[in-house]
């Protein structure tokens, strides 16, 4: 597609549910992100891959979270046992390049996935 | 640890008007600083990407300035248009090899541009 699309656009979880967020990198982008963006705050790292390496999951809050990307292209972040503190918006990013080296490629975002756990 | 902050929080100006939103970052080494135009319930897109050794860059109505050695950086918007309205997100690019893909969002400058 043009643009990183990410699906579902909202998700309702009830506490203690299992959620996946999808995201569709640009095509042939080999850096893919996942960020978490509490309401009036900027986005905050949670992972990093790089085709289907994933180099860095320091971000992620705790081991209900966990990532993949298994063949360098779609990317799933999973969320188990969901919590009330878990409700944020979901931003996945790509690059066509690493961006390893304070590199300058530039980072596309999708739209985001609204999570709101009850 | 390695900080963005942003000022004014929020800020509301007319249309037609010009404003400049402020960057302060701790992070070092650095390597460049963009900015980014978020609308309600989308996605940022870029606005500007600067080295350290830019220092002013044009996009239109949008002017972002770099001084890397005060590690301050400015977007001025001018001619406001209603369009405008969003938060402004200043994120900087660590420099070096490991960690260096760790960019650092500021909070954003909520601006909204009023008839």
């Amino acid at each position: 597609g043009a643009g990183v699309s990410q699906s579902p656009r909202y998700k309702v979880a009830k506490r203690g549910q299992d959620v996946a967020l999808r995201c569709d990198p640009i095509s042939g982008h080999v850096s893919l992100f996942w960020y978490q963006q509490a309401l009036g705050q900027g986005p905050e790292f949670l992972t990093y891959f790089q085709n289907e390496a994933q180099l860095d999951k320091s971000g992620l809050p705790s081991d209900r979270f966990f990532a993949e990307r298994p063949e360098g292209s779609v990317s799933t972040l999973k969320i188990q046992r969901t919590q009330q503190e878990d409700s944020a918006v979901y931003l996945c990013a790509s690059s066509l390049a690493p961006l390893v080296g304070g590199g300058t490629g530039e980072l596309f975002f999708g739209e985001g996935s609204r999570l709101t756990v009850l | 640890k390695n900080q963005v902050e942003q000022s004014p929080q929020s800020l509301i100006i007319l249309e037609g008007k010009n404003c400049t939103l402020q960057c302060n970052y701790t992070v070092s080494p650095f390597s460049n600083l963009r900015w980014y135009k978020q609308d309600t319930g989308r996605g940022p897109v870029s606005l500007t990407i600067m080295t350290f050794s830019e220092n002013t860059k044009s996009n239109g109505r949008y002017t972002a300035t770099l001084d890397a050695d005060t590690k301050q950086s400015s977007l001025h918007i001018t001619a406001s248009q209603l369009s405008d309205s969003a938060s402004y997100i200043c994120v900087v690019t660590p420099g070096g090899g490991a960690g260096s893909y760790q960019l650092t969002f500021g909070k954003g400058t909520k601006l909204s541009v009023i008839p």
